[in-house]
């Protein structure tokens, strides 16, 4: 079966920590990308990769940063936590020229930042 | 910018047919998807529209009007099952973005 999978499912971080989430694929996907999600907003994408190396911003990527070594991994930076990025955080990956497979999605990492 | 329009909620009961509406304003557009959320669960990949018209999947179906920036999703024999959240989503230049969901509530 494939996967996304997250490294953390709940985590406490205090505000100034940097905060790393990690994301992991095994379907070789090229593309990975890093949402959060909050009550009445739906999915907000932060950033994404279409390649190793390879990174560009989505709608909200104030406050964070990411890094893609290995195709297989994508990580999510959070430079110095603010209690404004408490959130459910989802990472997912896709092909790029598969739409109708969609994306494929982790359960999920629920920072809190106190 | 893109942005889409969905109902917050939506309730029905056992065994009824249901349909959620999608309207989007993009400025690139490939393709519509619909995607299934359970509480505290991960969205999970429904149907992919890039042609007008209805792709049917079992009880479910999507339809697209590329024309009038305009889809549904459409469940029939509503099960408890399919209580969850229902997001719809544009696909655009190398990327998804997501309305604000429809939460459905199936009763008996």
């Amino acid at each position: 079966d494939v996967k996304v999978t997250q490294s953390s499912r709940y985590l406490v971080k205090r505000t100034g920590e940097k905060v790393f989430l990690e994301c992991v694929q095994d379907m070789d996907h090229e593309n990975m990308f890093w949402y959060r999600q909050d009550p009445g907003l739906g999915l907000r994408l932060i950033y994404f990769s279409y390649d190793v190396k390879m990174k560009e911003k989505g709608d909200i990527p104030e406050g964070y940063s990411v890094s893609r070594e290995k195709k297989e991994r994508f990580s999510l930076i959070l430079e110095s936590a603010s209690t404004n990025q408490t959130s459910m955080y989802l990472c997912a990956s896709s092909y790029t020229e598969s739409f109708n497979y969609g994306y494929t999605f982790g359960s999920g990492t629920r920072l809190t930042v106190v | 910018g893109q942005s889409l329009e969905q109902p917050s909620e939506v309730t029905a009961v056992e065994g009824a047919i249901v349909q959620i509406n999608c309207t989007y304003q993009t400025s690139g557009f490939y393709g519509l998807s619909w995607y299934q959320q359970h509480d505290g669960g991960a969205p999970t990949f429904l149907s992919y529209n890039a042609l007008d018209g209805l792709e049917e999947t079992g009880r479910f179906s999507s339809f697209l009007s590329r024309s009038d920036s305009y889809g549904y999703l459409l469940l029939q024999e509503l099960q408890m099952k399919d209580s969850a959240s229902y997001f719809c989503a544009v696909l655009g230049f190398q990327k998804l973005v997501f309305g604000t969901g429809t939460r459905l509530l199936v009763s008996p």
